[in-house]
């Protein structure tokens, strides 16, 4: 079992905002960081450390920090945001590094 | 913009050992780090480890401590993950990814290389 507690699915309306929360002790004190994965394809980086948005990703995507779970925000959902989404973490120490379980957004 | 290279897909029997590599573009990987991150089928991600091509620090996964080895020929800018008595379980997708930061906890896994099937069969 995963150490980041991640909701196996969210399912939402094209336009609406899909909330994808990642929940742990650890992320107290790291940093977390999400991944979007398409199907057949390598992961990419959607937002780093809580919060930045890596340059080339719409600012639709946006992520917050509340004690020990971690949110990503999708406002305004397309059709092509349905993916598997990776919340990534860090032990207290540093060492090792964790992922979420992940969770599957289904845009209708 | 960085690209990682990775070797083709494997097939090897349950025992056996395997390397898998992970070349940078440019030919360096500079001061960045290299994560691999392996995806059994229909699973999510696991963290396999990480190291640093120029200070030479490794980190494994706790599940995988002793069968494990990463390593990197800097001066061909390459990385390698050898895993070694392969059970069908280690049946995965293994992924090469650089990381932002090592050394200021910006553990982000910015540049991905497209994935080295490896598939464990009797």
């Amino acid at each position: 079992s995963s150490d980041l507690t991640q909701p196996p699915s969210v399912s939402v309306s094209t336009g609406q905002t899909a909330r994808i929360t990642c929940s742990g002790n650890t992320v107290r004190k790291q940093y977390v960081f999400w991944y979007q994965q398409r199907p057949g394809q390598a992961p990419i980086l959607i937002m780093s450390k809580d919060n930045e948005r890596p340059s080339g990703i719409p600012e639709r995507f946006s992520g917050s920090s509340s004690g020990a779970t971690v949110t990503l925000t999708i406002s305004a959902v397309q059709a092509e945001d349905e993916a598997d989404y990776y919340c990534q973490s860090a032990a207290d120490s540093g060492f090792p590094w964790l992922f979420g379980g992940g969770t599957k957004l289904t845009v209708l | 913009q960085e690209q990682l290279v990775q070797s083709g897909a494997e097939v090897k029997k349950p025992g056996s050992s395997v390397k898998v590599s992970c070349k940078a573009s440019g030919g360096t990987f500079g001061s960045y780090a290299v994560s691999w991150v392996r995806q059994a089928p229909g699973q999510g991600l696991e963290w396999v480890g990480v190291m640093s091509p120029m200070f030479g620090t490794v980190y494994y996964a706790q599940d995988l401590q002793g069968r494990v080895t990463l390593s990197a020929d800097e001066s061909a800018g390459t990385a390698y993950m050898d895993l070694s008595s392969l059970t069908s379980e280690d049946t995965a997708m293994y992924y090469c990814a650089r990381v932002s930061g090592l050394l200021n906890g910006d553990y982000s896994l910015d540049v991905w290389g497209k994935g080295t099937t490896v598939k464990v069969s009797s």
